[in-house]
């Protein structure tokens, strides 16, 4: 599976959106992009996910770059409950495939 | 969305004892179910997976006959830490995917387990 970089933290005003990038410039044309979020201690949560078409559902939105080896996850009005660790992962789609887990970005959402 | 249960969410052992930790999917089967382990400040790391009805297949580095893992049903895995010791603890999550072709996995709530 392909690795992904994130910037380690970053900060956000309650309200405003926030914009969480990735780079995968190894992703092979068949591997997915994925977004998990995991609060302080509870178990991962996930997001959305793409392999190249942008996507939107009801938590957030997935921009990916034409040439795939970017995205960015966008939370549109950013609340506090937001405030998590934020991963962004890129594998196959097959039944057993397994998610390597890089550090994430952690999220500061502040009133 | 699919839920997955895991109990207990905290748990506190002696030294030398065993602890039991229980991932239900309470509303889809899941024939794949994965056991993750994350220490503070890190990430998740990838223990085994765990097939319905054969034996778990572990990731390397992580001790089998230490971490019993039993996927009996649809619905229920179970992973064992037997003879637990303090380096044992940690926080341990699970997630199951639905065999219907959805992608994403879902997770359990994690359980927190302090050996003393």
């Amino acid at each position: 599976d392909a690795k992904t970089t994130q910037p380690p933290s970053m900060d956000c005003a309650e309200g405003r959106a926030a914009n969480l990038p990735c780079n995968h410039s190894t992703i092979s044309g068949n591997e997915y992009v994925y977004w998990y979020r995991q609060i302080h201690s509870q178990g991962p949560q996930y997001i959305i996910h793409g392999l190249k078409n942008n996507e939107t559902n009801e938590m957030a939105s997935l921009i990916i770059t034409e040439d795939r080896k970017s995205s960015t996850l966008i939370l549109p009005h950013a609340t506090l409950r937001d405030t998590a660790v934020y991963y962004c992962i890129v594998s196959y789609a097959g039944n057993n495939r397994k998610l390597i887990w890089g550090l994430g970005t952690s999220l500061a959402v502040n009133p | 969305g699919a839920v997955v249960s895991q109990h207990p969410s905290r748990v506190i052992c002696k030294s030398g004892t065993s602890v039991k930790i229980e991932c239900r999917s309470l509303d889809f089967q899941a024939t794949t179910m994965f056991w993750y382990r994350q220490f503070p400040k890190k990430s998740l790391m990838l223990m085994a997976t765990s097939n319905e009805g054969s034996k778990a297949t572990y990731e390397q580095g992580v001790e089998k006959d230490k971490f019993l893992i039993n996927h009996a049903s649809l619905t229920l895995s179970t992973l064992t830490v037997t003879s637990a010791h303090p380096e044992d603890s940690s926080f341990y999550i699970c997630s199951a995917r639905e065999p219907s072709g959805t992608i994403e996995l879902f997770f359990g709530s994690g359980t927190q387990l302090s050996v003393l």
